[in-house]
């Protein structure tokens, strides 16, 4: 059963527009969430979290946006650049109030800029 | 510089061997993880641990152990019954993010195995 859901495997944008890439997930205890990029045969690097108590959050040109009640988030990036493109996972975890600190993380989308 | 050090990043093993992958951290942190990646169906949790001599299974334990017997290590064992070990194993632990306590999981760079 996957608890965290990308639905779409890739996106094309262009240079200059917003990405959109949207995570959905069906745990209602998941209490704080997190984006990373990927480039292949590399780690995942951080990009943005938020927290269960937050809708928005925001750092340069990256944005997450958490709708709880329909159990969705997303990240805008604003202006799209070529060197965003890569794969995309979104994560999330139950524990992160709790101590827990389980993560689960979603198929990921790959996100291709096109200049 | 402080982070996570995978090795070897490329493996290649024969049926019915087991292979041990490192991971060992430098940044003091407390929890630890390891997670698989296959083609299509992103990052999934095999073992985590929040401190030194626990561990739990993650979504796709079988066939893997873990010891976590130093803070700094949490190696990986993938065994002869692992059905299909070829994957991307990723090590990652938990710090400190931002001013607001948040915790994020820094990840190692990747150790490629492949079944021959």
């Amino acid at each position: 059963d996957q608890q965290v859901k990308q639905n779409s495997p890739s996106l094309s944008v262009q240079e200059g527009r917003i990405s959109i890439l949207n995570c959905d997930y069906t745990n209602s205890m998941f209490d704080y969430f997190l984006w990373y990029k990927k480039y292949p045969a590399e780690g995942p690097t951080f990009l943005i979290s938020i927290s269960s108590i937050k809708d928005k959050n925001e750092d340069g040109r990256f944005t997450v946006f958490l709708n709880k009640s329909a159990k969705h988030l997303s990240l805008h990036i604003v202006p799209s650049q070529p060197g965003d493109s890569a794969v995309y996972f979104c994560a999330a975890s139950e524990g992160w109030n709790s101590g827990t600190y389980k993560y689960i993380f979603g198929t990921g989308t790959r996100l291709k800029v096109l200049a | 510089d402080g982070g996570i050090t995978q090795s070897p990043k490329y493996l290649f093993r024969k049926e019915g061997q087991n292979v041990t992958l490192s991971c060992e951290q430098n940044l003091n942190h407390d929890a630890m993880y390891w997670y698989r990646q296959d083609p299509g169906q992103g990052l999934r949790l095999i073992y985590y641990s929040q401190i030194v001599n626990d561990f739990q299974k993650g979504d796709i334990a079988e066939g893997y152990s873990v010891s976590r017997e130093k803070k700094e290590s949490f190696p990986l064992t993938v065994t002869s019954a692992q059905k299909n070990p070829t994957a991307f194993y990723l090590c990652a632990s938990i710090g400190r993010g931002d001013f607001s306590g948040a915790n994020v999981l820094t990840f190692g760079a990747g150790s490629r195995l492949t079944v021959l």
